[in-house]
């Protein structure tokens, strides 16, 4: 079975750092590059930043850029999401989620970030 | 960035009634390789999204055929031939066209 698993979150104060994981399984995950989508409480979805199947490509959203850090382990079908100077507006679910055809077709549950005080 | 607004916004339904969701972009989302990267989601309530259209018009895997999506460049629409009750919940376009990736307002359908 195709799937995404998302761990890491938690509550963190501003200005600390966090790491997410996710961890993919049911399909070739070198192949692939992979997404962060997140979803603060009560709002729409926004791109957070994609690595291409080989990290020789990764884009960021500008909200993120120079805090956050997109990483991937083929050897262990991880992806990563490192979250430096954490600001109270970084509160929110984060995904995980294959690209596909110009979208992202496999999602996983998401794991929570709350950034306070 | 590429901005995505959909409308309505809400969108109550009746049971066996069509409905129709619009997405328009601020920029042609039609790529240098000739493919428009335009996707559909829906997200019902403490779920993750699932994705329903992709390139346009292209049903995920098991999507219900009620639903179906079209548009060119920057315009675009779902449908929903027959709504049905699990068909709540909230909708978003999104395009995958431009870095950075955006989405839609989202679009919140629900059963009159």
């Amino acid at each position: 079975q195709v799937q995404v698993a998302e761990s890491g979150g938690g509550v963190v104060q501003p200005g600390r750092s966090l790491r997410l994981s996710c961890a993919a399984s049911g399909f070739t995950f070198s192949r692939f590059p992979m997404h962060w989508v997140r979803q603060a409480p009560g709002k729409g979805l926004e791109w957070v930043a994609v690595t291409s199947h080989d990290e020789n490509n990764k884009y960021y959203a500008d909200s993120v850029k120079g805090r956050f850090t997109i990483s991937r382990d083929n050897s262990k079908n991880t992806l990563y999401l490192q979250m430096n100077s954490l600001r109270a507006e970084d509160t929110a679910v984060y995904f995980c989620a294959r690209d596909d055809f110009g979208g992202v077709d496999v999602w996983g549950q998401g794991t929570t970030v709350t950034v306070s005080s | 960035d590429v901005v995505m607004t959909q409308s309505p916004l809400s969108l109550p339904v009746t049971p066996g009634q069509p409905a129709s969701i619009s997405c328009r972009s601020s920029q042609s989302l039609v790529y240098s390789d000739g493919n428009t990267y335009l996707n559909w989601f829906h997200q019902r309530p403490g779920q993750s999204p699932r994705r329903l259209i992709y390139k346009v018009s292209n049903r995920d895997s098991g999507v219900p055929d009620r639903f179906s999506g079209s548009g060119s460049g920057t315009d675009f629409t779902l449908k929903i031939i027959r709504v049905e009750a699990e068909d709540v919940g909230v909708y978003y376009c999104m395009q995958g066209t431009h870095w950075p990736w955006t989405f839609g307002q989202g679009t919140k359908v629900e059963i009159k």
